[in-house]
């Protein structure tokens, strides 16, 4: 299963675009990278997946290089709400559930 | 149909009483998932369900655990004897193992508090 690193926290302000990356050296061909939103006492939300070069959808982007050894969450125009923790998952739908959750980056948006 | 449902949303116990939290997953979703969540760490899982099979639990899970899903739909977590370590944010997740469906959706949790 493929180890994620990723920055322990980050600041930024509104309006700001915001960009996480997460490295992931050991991807295997058939993971997909897969991030999600957590807000405090509340479960973990799915943003987006993707397997390859560019993913968008209405909240962020998705951005992975051919090599696929990193990915970058990129969310435009950040806001106040989107101070959360956001983790990067590696696998496939078959072992996603196994796999580690590392501490995720805690992401505050100041005004 | 509003998501994935957890009740009690807060639990406090004594140590050494028995708890159950239950689950109840999006509908179609054939597939339930319970994870444990620590303050500053991410969630741990601890097992899952396709339909109504367990087929998986993890290694780290204590016998003092069960979980269940009977008919595959709903699920119940129950801990037994209940110790000050359980006390955590225990979290049900639901998906559909079909070709293109992604990631997994979360209820909002259990947060047990044991004293």
């Amino acid at each position: 299963l493929a180890k994620t690193t990723q920055p322990i926290s980050m600041d930024s302000y509104e309006g700001q675009e915001v960009n996480i990356t997460c490295s992931h050296n050991n991807i295997a061909t058939n993971d997909y990278i897969t991030w999600y939103q957590q807000f405090p006492s509340q479960g973990p939300r799915f943003i987006i997946q993707g397997y390859k070069t560019k993913v968008t959808n209405e909240v962020a982007s998705l951005f992975i290089p051919a090599d696929r050894k990193s990915s970058t969450l990129s969310l435009p125009r950040v806001s106040l709400s989107d101070t959360a923790v956001y983790y990067c998952l590696v696998g496939t739908m078959d072992s996603n559930y196994q796999l580690i959750w590392g501490a995720g980056t805690k992401l505050i948006i100041k005004p | 149909d509003t998501g994935v449902s957890q009740d009690p949303r807060h639990k406090i116990t004594k140590r050494g009483q028995n708890v159950t939290f239950r689950c109840d997953p999006i509908s179609e979703h054939n597939r339930l998932y319970w994870y444990r969540q620590t303050l500053g760490q991410g969630p741990e899982f601890l097992t899952y369900f396709q339909n109504e099979a367990q087929l998986e639990k993890s290694r780290l899970l204590s016998d003092r655990f069960s979980a269940e899903r009977p008919k595959g739909s709903f699920s119940t977590l129950e801990i037994q004897r209940t110790e000050q370590g359980d006390s955590a944010m225990y979290l049900c997740a639901s998906s559909l193992n079909v070709r293109g469906s992604y990631g997994y959706t979360f209820g909002s949790g259990t947060r047990l508090t044991v004293v």
